[in-house]
C-alpha cells in the first residue's frame, strides 16, 4: 500500500500569513493527487485534483504543487475561513489512502 | 450541480449488518468510480473501497479492515451504489462518506454509522 506522510501535524498561522502543507508518496503516485478542506462536522470539499488542478469555486490563494512523490498545498494568504484541517489523498493504485492531515490553527 | 446523497446509516449491534445508499445525480453516473470513505471519531479519513464503471470493467477492490465483509455494488440505471455492511465490529462506528471521481472528486454528506451493542 501507498503511504501518505502530512506535514506538519498542526499549523499555527496568522491572517494574510502564507502557508505550505506538504505530503509525501512512500511511491510515485504521479499526479494522481487530491486536496482536501475539512470544518467540524461537515464533509470533506475538494480544492484540487490531479496535484495542481483548482476545482471550480475554490478560491484562487489555494494552488498545489508536485509530482511523483511530493506534492504541496499552499495558501497564498490566509483568510478566517482557512482555518480548518486539510487532507491530501492518492488515487493513483487502491487501495486509496490518505494523509492523516494538518490542522490549521489561528496563531 | 453534482449531488451525492447518502442513507441508511444508523444503530446496529456487533456482527449484525446495515446496507448504506448514495443516490447520485447532476453527471454522467455510468462513467464515474463511485468510492465509499469512512471517518471514525474525532480521526481522519479512511478509503473503504470502490467498484469501477462498466466500461472499466466494474470490479470492485477494498480495503484490508472491510475485505470480506463489505460489498459495493452499482445500478447505473438508478444511479445508485450500495454498501452492504455485514460483520459489523465496533471500530466500524463513523462517518461514511460517498464520492465519485470522473475526471474531478466530490462527495455526499455523509451518513452516520454507529456500531454498539
Amino acid at each position: 500500500d501507498i503511504q501518505m506522510t502530512q506535514s506538519p501535524s498542526t499549523l499555527s498561522a496568522s491572517v494574510g500569513d502564507r502557508v505550505t502543507i506538504t505530503c509525501r508518496a512512500s511511491q510515485s503516485i504521479n499526479s494522481w493527487l487530491a486536496w482536501y478542506q475539512q470544518k467540524p462536522g461537515k464533509a470533506p470539499k475538494v480544492l484540487i485534483c490531479k496535484a495542481s488542478s483548482l476545482e471550480s469555486g475554490v478560491p484562487s490563494r489555494f494552488s498545489g504543487s508536485g509530482s511523483g512523490t511530493e506534492f504541496t498545498l499552499t495558501i497564498s494568504s490566509l483568510q478566517p475561513d482557512d482555518f480548518a484541517t486539510y487532507y491530501c489523498q492518492q488515487y493513483d493504485s487502491s487501495p486509496y489512502t490518505f494523509g492523516q492531515g494538518t490542522k490549521l490553527e489561528i496563531k | 450541480e453534482v449531488q451525492l446523497v447518502e442513507s441508511g446509516g444508523g444503530l446496529a449491534e456487533p456482527g449484525g449488518s446495515l446496507r448504506l445508499s448514495c443516490a447520485a445525480s447532476g453527471f454522467t453516473f455510468s462513467n464515474a468510480w463511485m468510492n465509499w470513505v469512512r471517518q471514525a471519531p474525532g480521526k481522519g479519513l479512511e478509503w473503504v473501497g470502490r467498484i469501477k464503471s462498466k466500461t472499466d470493467g466494474g470490479t470492485t477492490d477494498y480495503a484490508a479492515p472491510v475485505k470480506a465483509r463489505f460489498i459495493i455494488s452499482r445500478d447505473d440505471s438508478r444511479k445508485t451504489v450500495w454498501l452492504q455492511m455485514d460483520s459489523l465490529k465496533t471500530e466500524d462506528t463513523g462517518v461514511y462518506y460517498c464520492a465519485s471521481h470522473y475526471t474531478s472528486w466530490h462527495w455526499g454528506q455523509g451518513t452516520l454509522v454507529t456500531v454498539s451493542s
